[in-house]
């Protein structure tokens, strides 16, 4: 079965940090692998996606995830964090056919400091 | 333009009573999906409809849980005997054809007492 873990419930950075969230999964084929960002109150929205090709996507928001196929790992980076980023991401997994049901992560709490 | 609109916003119940949540796709979007997300989780799949017919129910926990989608167009997440293990955000996504990202609405909060 198709997991996500997301080691990190909770981060605290400074604004004009860089930030790492990281994002494991396990999939029993070649995977579809998801940022979303949920502010509160407010639906998830995505951020970047992973299919094929270049292992290194770019995303909204300044933000860029690596995709390790050897590390299963997919984690998302920005090189400087703006107050506007504090929010909850989610790593995702899907199928890389036909549909986007998605497996999440539990999430990670991003808090930036002034 | 519009996204994905979800009614109710917040739904307070009694344990044991029945509800309805719906939700209004982007027009045009042919697959919906609904996920759950109970506090302090990721969500969770539970069913996804491409047209009018449900392709994959997998994730409905139970069957006091049903959705329709009549029309190919808004969906109704239905919820029988509610129980307080299903206080929860529902959200609602949509999408169009082929690979296109999903499209979640704001939720709805549905609490029961």
């Amino acid at each position: 079965a198709q997991s996500v873990t997301q080691p990190d419930i909770h981060i605290t950075v400074s604004e004009g940090a860089s930030l790492e969230l990281r994002c494991n999964y396990s999939y029993g084929a070649t995977p579809y692998l998801f940022w979303y960002v949920q502010s509160p109150g407010q639906g998830l929205q995505l951020l970047l996606k992973y299919f094929s090709g270049d292992t290194l996507v770019q995303g909204i928001k300044g933000f860029e995830a690596e995709f390790k196929r050897s590390q299963s790992s997919f984690n998302l980076r920005k090189p400087s964090v703006h107050w506007s980023d504090a929010a909850e991401y989610f790593c995702a997994v899907g199928p890389n056919f036909g549909n986007e049901k998605l497996t999440f992560g539990t999430g990670t709490r991003l808090t930036i400091i002034p | 333009g519009a996204g994905v609109s979800q009614t109710p916003s917040n739904k307070v119940t009694e344990k044991g009573k029945y509800v309805e949540l719906r939700c209004d796709p982007i027009s045009g979007h042919t697959a919906l999906y609904w996920y759950r997300q109970s506090l302090g989780q990721g969500p969770e799949f539970l069913i996804y409809f491409q047209g009018t017919g449900a392709a994959d129910d997998s994730g409905l926990p139970n069957d006091r849980f049903f959705a329709v989608r009549p029309e190919g167009s808004v969906s109704t997440l239905k919820i029988q005997r509610t129980e307080r293990g299903d206080s929860a955000v529902y959200l609602c996504a949509s999408s169009a054809l082929g690979r296109s990202p999903l499209h979640f609405g704001n939720g709805t909060r549905l609490t029961v007492t």
